[in-house]
């Protein structure tokens, strides 16, 4: 069975702080996905990015960045500079390498960030 | 880039009326997920199909139905509604080589 655990219930920063996500993941699986979405109040899912478990390496677009250490099964998200409109629902989610797997989610993490 | 549709955005139903939520995925897709989101919850994955085949089936009640049509569109029926069933639901499609699923808008239904 999979499982996303994401411990953070909701963290509040200040504008222009670092602020970091765990995702804790777990699965049988030799190969998977990972993914992080960002829900907005108005309600719809943003994908944010994608990372096979072959590819080890951290990503960085622009303010985000993203840190997957497999031997610890973390697949962590930090936001730099936080802003306003970075307030929101961060969900972290898991499939299995199968082109048709469904996600498994974690809780999300609301994230609220104050001028 | 055409993205998935879903019909209605927002539904108001009463407890025990029926509520059909429709599903338009992204061109070339042949594969379609519904997920329900409570307030406050993450997203379940409820049921998928694949060529208007079902292919998987998660936490679904009895009391819904879906299928997928030769056009690839799908609807979710959802009957002798309750108040639990208030929430988002998801609409997702996808093709096997993308290892992604391309979320619709949601439609979120109240019933009241």
């Amino acid at each position: 069975a999979q499982k996303v655990t994401q411990a953070q219930t909701e963290i509040s920063v200040v504008e222009k702080e670092d602020v970091t996500l765990d995702c804790v993941y777990e699965t049988r699986d030799t190969t998977y996905y990972l993914f992080w979405y960002k829900q907005p109040p108005s309600g719809e899912l943003v994908f944010l990015i994608r990372r096979n478990s072959f590819d080890e390496q951290n990503e960085i677009s622009g303010r985000y960045s993203w840190n997957f250490q497999k031997s610890t099964s973390s697949f962590n998200f930090t936001i730099t500079a936080s802003q306003v409109v970075d307030s929101a629902v961060y969900f972290c989610a898991l499939s299995a390498d199968s082109g048709y797997s469904t996600l498994t989610f974690g809780k999300g993490t609301m994230l609220l960030v104050s001028p | 880039a055409a993205g998935v549709i879903q019909s209605p955005r927002h539904l108001i139903k009463e407890k025990r009326e029926t509520a059909t939520l429709k599903c338009y995925p992204i061109p070339r897709h042949d594969t379609v997920y519904w997920y329900q989101q409570g307030p406050g919850q993450d997203p379940q994955f409820l049921i998928s199909f694949y060529e208007k085949m079902q292919s998987d089936k998660g936490s679904i009640p009895d009391r819904f139905s879906a299928q997928q049509f030769s056009d690839y569109h799908s609807e979710l029926n959802m009957s002798s509604l309750e108040l639990g069933d208030s929430a988002l639901y998801f609409c997702a499609s996808t093709v096997a080589t993308y290892n992604e699923q391309f979320f619709g808008p949601g439609t979120r239904l109240t019933v009241l």
